[in-house]
């Protein structure tokens, strides 16, 4: 069983619609939780990372939400563009600097 | 400010032989650590190095290694290369390493085996 779970695995949603991403974990210690966006053909981007601690963190148009008692994450976009046609992965970074990897959902936003 | 640079872009490289591959990070960040990315098992966390020390290794073979240099440049190298290599390798850099600061990843390289 994979430690770091998303869903859906895919997503076609209409321009300008909301949606939300999940990201369920099952390995501790935890230190950090992490989202970043793939666009085809290049590295990720990092765009949240929250610590035990935090239970939301906002960039731009995209929220995170941690809930460290149920292992659960969500990444919430609003208003979505099609330039957010992109892989969404999800990462659970340990104490000790270790990193494991959702194997990401892949958003299709179509006009 | 110049991203983190990868070369090259792609690779063919034949089974048996070795491969190395070249990760430049943003300027003044001192750690580099190295990916790997398959359909199948999505990312997967290889290496990494702060000022010249590998501080952190995933789980992978003994084939795959890695070394930093003084300027904070990378090298990853995979020895005896086998069909299951075939994969795109990210590199990405940060200040501090892999602990809490935001990773900067590069483009990657499309290593093919055949």
């Amino acid at each position: 069983k994979n430690q770091v779970e998303q869903s859906p695995q895919s997503l076609i949603i209409l321009e300008g619609k909301n949606c939300t991403l999940q990201c369920n974990y099952t390995v501790s210690p935890f230190s950090n939780l992490r989202w970043y966006k793939q666009d085809t053909g290049r590295g990720p981007v990092s765009l949240t990372i929250m610590t035990f601690s935090e239970n939301t963190k906002s960039n731009g148009r995209y929220t995170a939400t941690l809930d460290a008692d149920t292992k659960q994450s969500s990444l919430h976009i609003t208003a979505s563009q099609l330039s957010d046609s992109a892989s969404y992965i999800c990462v659970w970074g340990g104490s000790q600097g270790n990193l494991i990897f959702g194997k990401g959902t892949k958003l299709s936003v179509k006009p | 400010k110049a991203g983190v640079t990868q070369t090259p872009r792609y690779l063919i490289k034949t089974r048996g032989q070795q491969v190395t591959l070249s990760c430049s990070p943003i300027s003044g960040h001192r750690s580099v650590s190295w990916y790997q990315q398959t359909p199948g098992q999505g990312l997967q966390f290889l290496f990494e190095y702060f000022s010249e020390t590998q501080r952190n290794k995933g789980n992978f073979p003994g084939r795959f290694s890695g070394r930093q240099f003084s300027n904070s440049r990378s090298e990853m190298n995979v020895s005896t290369l086998e069909l299951g290599d075939s994969a795109l390798y990210l590199c990405a850099s940060s200040l501090s390493g892999t602990g809490n600061s935001p990773l900067h990843f590069g483009n990657g390289t499309r290593l093919t085996v055949t």
